[in-house]
């Protein structure tokens, strides 16, 4: 059974900071990892998706790494921004015959001006 | 905009007392979920569509329910709702299984239970 962690449950930081935003799981099966956001009352945004063949993936500020043998990924956000204050959520994907994402409780991150 | 559209955003009911939530897109995508989101907690899975066919994960109680009329629309009926029931519920589609793509998310229904 799949179980997705996230440290730390909450950061705060001040503007123009460089964050990782870590992620485990538990089973190296993996299919993919995707990372989310999740801004207050609302849904999720997917972010940057990495298959299990990839190593990372780069979006803007963005770069997520996978390392399935050590069942860790994590986010690093360059010059952080008030903007990007939010939820962050992991997603671990299983196939178990469809893409099943179970999803980490995410880290509450605050960026203050 | 291609999108995951949920109505209402907000739902009150009473204890006991049935009550539909609806999810559209126009994305075209095969697939459909629904997952439960309580306060501080990881969206969790009820059940999805692949095309007409539903698939229940084994711990998704009977009171939860699903329709998806066509590829547009799907409802989620919850039949007796209980006080543990209040939660966001997360719609969202793909385009297929496979997990080569993502899945786009709706903004949820925020359902309070009195």
């Amino acid at each position: 059974k799949q179980e997705v962690t996230q440290i730390p449950a909450a950061l705060s930081v001040p503007e123009g900071e460089n964050l990782v935003l870590n992620c485990s799981f538990t089973d190296s099966a993996i299919y993919n990892l995707q990372w989310f956001r999740q801004d207050p009352g609302k849904g999720l945004t997917s972010l940057l998706l990495i298959q299990s063949s990839q190593r990372e993936q780069t979006s803007g500020r963005l770069n997520a790494s996978l390392d399935k043998s050590s069942g860790r990924s994590t986010l690093y956000i360059a010059a952080s921004q008030p903007g990007d204050s939010a939820t962050y959520l992991c997603a671990g994907g299983r196939n178990t015959g469809f893409q099943k994402l179970v999803f980490g409780t995410g880290t509450r991150l605050l960026v203050s001006p | 905009d291609a999108m995951v559209i949920q109505n209402p955003r907000y739902q009150v009911t009473q204890f006991g007392k049935p009550v539909t939530l609806s999810c559209s897109q126009t994305l075209n995508h095969n697939v459909m979920y629904w997952y439960q989101q309580k306060s501080s907690q990881a969206p969790k899975l009820l059940f999805h569509y692949y095309d007409k066919d539903f698939n229940n994960e084994a711990d998704t109680p009977d009171n939860f329910q699903s329709r998806r009329p066509n590829t547009s629309f799907c409802f989620l009926d919850i039949r007796s709702p209980g006080l543990g029931d209040a939660a966001m519920y997360l719609c969202a589609t793909s385009r297929d299984r496979t997990g080569r793509e993502t899945q786009y998310f709706g903004p949820g229904t925020r359902l309070l239970v009195l």
